[in-house]
């Protein structure tokens, strides 16, 4: 599996935007870049996937450079609940069948 | 809403006991897998399944065993339960794209 890169973690206040980066540089062309989150005491939940263009929904944007070697996950206006560890995986494919290989990720501690 | 219920939030257990943590998705998803979570260590892959009697081992499957007789039920299996073997469990199902977790089994071992 190709290797993602994070910061251990992040801080940032609330009602602020955040930019969470993820550096991907051996990424093939086949690869998906998904992101999770996983809430204190919980397991990990979805919250978007891209190949090369930005994605936006409900809970995120994410923007996808051009020679797709970094993404970066934004939260548009943090709040306490999105205080969480978010993680950055490459997966062949859209998903499916192929596992998760989960790394680190980055906790985001969110100031009130 | 779609749901991954696994049957224990918090279990406790004598060494050398065989222990079943079951569970169960509401998706008609293919695809289940059990992970353990510990500090420092993240999330590793015990086993998964693709379909109903398949089974595939993650990186870390020595100690358990899993069951899957049924599409929505996926079993992880310890066989005789061992002191390194307190942690996070968590199963996941999926079909296209996303994974869907459940809320972790604490199992502790004494």
């Amino acid at each position: 599996d190709a290797k993602t890169t994070q910061p251990n973690s992040m801080e940032s206040n609330e009602e602020e935007p955040v930019h969470l980066p993820c550096n991907h540089s051996t990424i093939s062309g086949t690869d998906y870049i998904h992101w999770y989150r996983q809430l204190p005491s919980q397991g990990p939940e979805y919250v978007i996937h891209g190949l090369t263009s930005n994605v936006n929904n409900r809970m995120a944007s994410l923007a996808i450079a051009e020679d797709r070697k970094s993404s970066t996950l934004i939260l548009h206006r943090a709040t306490l609940r999105d205080a969480a560890v978010y993680y950055c995986i490459l997966r062949d494919r859209e998903g499916g069948s192929e596992k998760l290989v989960f790394g680190k990720g980055t906790k985001l501690t969110v100031n009130p | 809403d779609v749901k991954v219920t696994q049957s224990s939030r918090y279990l406790v257990k004598r060494t050398g006991e065989k222990v079943f943590l079951e569970c169960v998705q509401d998706m008609d998803h293919e695809n289940m897998f059990w992970y353990r979570q510990d500090p420092g260590l993240g999330l590793r892959l015990i086993y998964f399944s693709y379909d109903v009697k398949m089974k595939e081992k993650g990186d870390i499957p020595e100690g358990y065993s899993v069951s899957r007789e049924k599409k929505e039920r996926f079993s992880l299996i310890l066989e005789s339960a061992s002191t390194n073997q307190t942690s996070m469990y968590l199963c996941a199902s999926s079909a296209k794209y996303g994974y869907t977790f459940g809320s972790g089994t604490r199992l502790t071992v004494v």
